[in-house]
């Protein structure tokens, strides 16, 4: 059991450039989720994936953002054209359908 | 709007003590419960749930309270450790997304 893990861990990067973070969930869980995480607040959530499909998206995921997941396996999402507002933790969880979710270590993002 | 809410930001506890950490909720659709501990630069990880059909639920030195009426839940921590310090969230789903909605945490501080 490898769990769940997020790629990069880190990323800075200038304002207006485009970012992409990559998560793999444990495998066979056939539900994957993304949330952002700002300091002294708890996770939001971002959107999910059932399989391939993405099924609900939050309104806080501006059309700058965008997530994929194309097999049904990994997940990636996309920023672009950051903005400082976009500095935030972005952590990536999964589950087996149940309601349990487990998180990824995350990826920290800072917007320069 | 804030449907989950941890109103304590920090608790500190003596080591063997018992630690209580409480949330509360809004929202009356809510019927999965789950407790995660959070250390700095790490994801989430999961320790405890509780569904809304049940008003206790056991783990070793962990224990949620559910009390429905009040949209209250609780996490007790029996015997306390100094390993347990951490940002605990309390975190609820309630539809067919199961997506989590998290309170903003508590900081926990076992003294030695």
């Amino acid at each position: 059991d490898t769990g769940v893990s997020q790629d990069p861990r880190h990323k800075i990067t200038k304002r207006g450039q485009n970012v992409t973070f990559r998560c793999d969930p444990i495998s066979e869980h056939n539900r994957l989720y993304w949330y952002r995480q700002t300091l002294g607040q708890g996770p939001e959530f971002l959107t999910y994936f059932q399989n391939e499909a993405q099924l609900e998206k939050s309104r806080l995921l501006s059309d700058r953002f965008s997530a994929e997941r194309p097999k049904g396996s990994f997940s990636t999402l996309e920023i672009q054209r950051t903005e400082q507002g976009d500095s935030a933790m972005y952590l990536c969880a999964s589950s087996a359908g149940t309601d349990t979710q487990y998180f990824g270590p995350g990826t920290r993002l800072t917007v320069l | 709007d804030q449907q989950v809410k941890q109103n304590s930001p920090s608790l500190s506890v003596q080591e063997g003590r018992i630690s209580i950490l409480n949330c509360d909720y809004t929202n009356s659709m809510f019927d999965y419960f789950l407790w995660y501990k959070k250390y700095p630069a790490e994801g989430p990880t999961f320790l405890i749930s509780i569904s809304s059909i049940k008003d206790k639920n056991e783990d070793g030195r962990f224990t949620v309270f559910l009390n429905k009426s009040a949209k209250h839940l609780s996490l007790h921590i029996v015997p306390s450790q100094p390993g347990d310090s951490a940002v605990y969230f309390c975190a609820a789903s309630g539809d067919s997304s199961y997506k989590l909605i998290f309170g903003s945490g508590t900081r926990l501080l076992v003294r030695p």
